[in-house]
């Protein structure tokens, strides 16, 4: 069963507008959660983070927003660039170090 | 540091042959990661090593999949005998274990092809 949720395979968005990713999870044990973004031909790659103390990290264009209560986190992206066109995982990390991954949202962003 | 070395990165095979995927984390890293990645699953964790020890194999399909981690520098995926349905992309991932929030370094995968 999965732990970790992305329930939107997809999303369009308009160059210069907000983006915004979801991401449900079931186990309240987890203590980190990540955002990894993934290109064609590549491994993913680490995007951004938030422990599980807190409800808020930011980055640059990219804030991740955790609702434990909820058990969501959603990643924005303000402004979405082309360049951002990818697949977005988010993952969750157990205190034994292991990581679950959602099945990921191809964010494509129109010029 | 060159980050996680996946080899090969390509693999085409025949139904029935034996098919070995090798990693090789990143230096200083205890925990090591198999995952497989499909349109329907997305990430599927396969198997995970802390400290090369296997901690939890149950996401390994079956007995035709088999993982080692014989030191901490290398690991190594096996599948014998292999099937069409092995066909994906399969990631290895390093981390530094007990550090909170590290998070994991992938490969860049090896996409496997059974024919």
């Amino acid at each position: 069963d999965q732990q970790v949720k992305q329930n939107s395979p997809s999303l369009s968005v308009q160059e210069g507008r907000i983006s915004i990713l979801n991401c449900d999870y079931t186990n309240s044990m987890f203590d980190y959660f990540l955002w990894y973004k993934k290109y064609p031909a590549e491994g993913p790659t680490f995007l951004i983070s938030i422990s599980s103390i807190k409800d808020k990290n930011e980055d640059g264009r990219f804030t991740v927003f955790l609702n434990k209560s909820a058990k969501h986190l959603s990643l924005h992206i303000v402004p979405s660039q082309p360049g951002d066109s990818a697949v977005y995982f988010c993952a969750a990390k157990d205190t034994g170090n292991q990581f679950y991954f959602g099945t990921g949202t191809s964010l494509t962003v129109i010029p | 540091d060159a980050g996680v070395i996946q080899s090969p990165r390509h693999e085409v095979t025949e139904m029935g042959q034996e098919v070995t995927l090798r990693c090789k984390p990143i230096s200083g890293h205890n925990s090591l990661f198999w995952y497989r990645q499909t349109m329907m699953r997305g990430l599927e964790l396969l198997i995970y090593f802390n400290n090369n020890v296997p901690i939890d194999d149950s996401g390994m399909p079956e007995d035709r999949f088999s993982a080692k981690m014989p030191n901490a520098s290398f690991s190594t995926l096996k599948i014998q005998p292999s099937e069409p349905r092995d066909s994906a992309v399969y990631f290895c991932a390093s981390s530094l274990r007990g550090q909170a929030g590290t998070e994991a370094f992938f490969g860049q995968g090896t996409r496997l092809t059974v024919v």
